[in-house]
């Protein structure tokens, strides 16, 4: 069965603490992953697709990564304007359907 | 711009009313999706079209239904409403080939059913 696991489910981080947030992903063809960040109230906005094993994409403060089997979301040196949920989700086989993780609520504390 | 919105942005209905959410691109995307977000369960599909005339339901359909004329709109449709239809709702579109599958999203219409 396709699934997209997030982790962890929430994050707490000083203003300038570097660290990283997971997407790990079992499918059949994988066509893409992408990341959104959510904010509260709205609607998820769309950062990265990361098509093949390898590929890095990088805005701002912000460095996605992808392997075979995960996504990894860098966040050097964060801001308070950095907290936000933060969403996986991935596109597999013919499927135009993408199918999401769970998310990673990430606080910056200023 | 070209942008996707969502009216009303808040709802509030009483149980077994109809309530139709409606959704508006102007990308000139063929496809749409029609989401609800809860705490604990994520994003889950309800309704999905991808393009004119086209529907099929996602993994949470029962007690909604969805009609698209044209391009542009995909209006959403609780047949009587229920209570456990209180969500957040969002709508979103993506354009059809060439692998891009990135879906934009509308601000999102929170509904409650008392």
């Amino acid at each position: 069965e396709d699934q997209v696991t997030q982790s962890p489910e929430a994050l707490r981080l000083q203003e300038g603490e570097s660290s990283s947030l997971n997407c790990s992903y079992t499918v059949s063809g994988l066509r893409g992953l992408f990341w959104y960040r959510q904010d509260p109230g709205k609607g998820p906005e769309f950062l990265f697709t990361l098509y093949s094993a390898g590929e890095e994409k990088e805005k701002e403060r912000l460095k996605a990564t992808l392997t075979k089997k995960e996504s990894f979301l860098h966040i050097t040196a964060p801001k308070p304007e950095d907290s936000a949920t933060y969403l996986c989700a991935v596109g597999a086989g013919n499927n135009r359907k993408l199918i999401w993780g769970l998310g990673t609520s990430l606080a910056v504390n200023p | 711009d070209a942008e996707i919105t969502q009216s009303p942005r808040h709802k509030i209905t009483e149980t077994g009313r109809q309530v139709t959410l409606a959704c508006h691109q102007t990308w000139n995307h063929n496809n749409m999706f029609w989401y609800r977000q809860d705490l604990g369960h994520g994003l889950r599909l309800i309704h999905y079209s991808y393009g004119v005339q086209d529907t099929n339901k996602g993994e949470v359909s029962d007690g909604y239904s969805v009609s698209r004329s044209n391009t542009e709109d995909l209006p959403l449709t609780l047949e009587s409403a229920a209570s456990s239809q209180t969500s957040v709702y969002f709508c979103a579109s993506s354009p059809s080939g060439g692998g891009t599958d990135t879906q934009y999203f509308g601000p999102g219409t929170r509904l409650t059913v008392l």
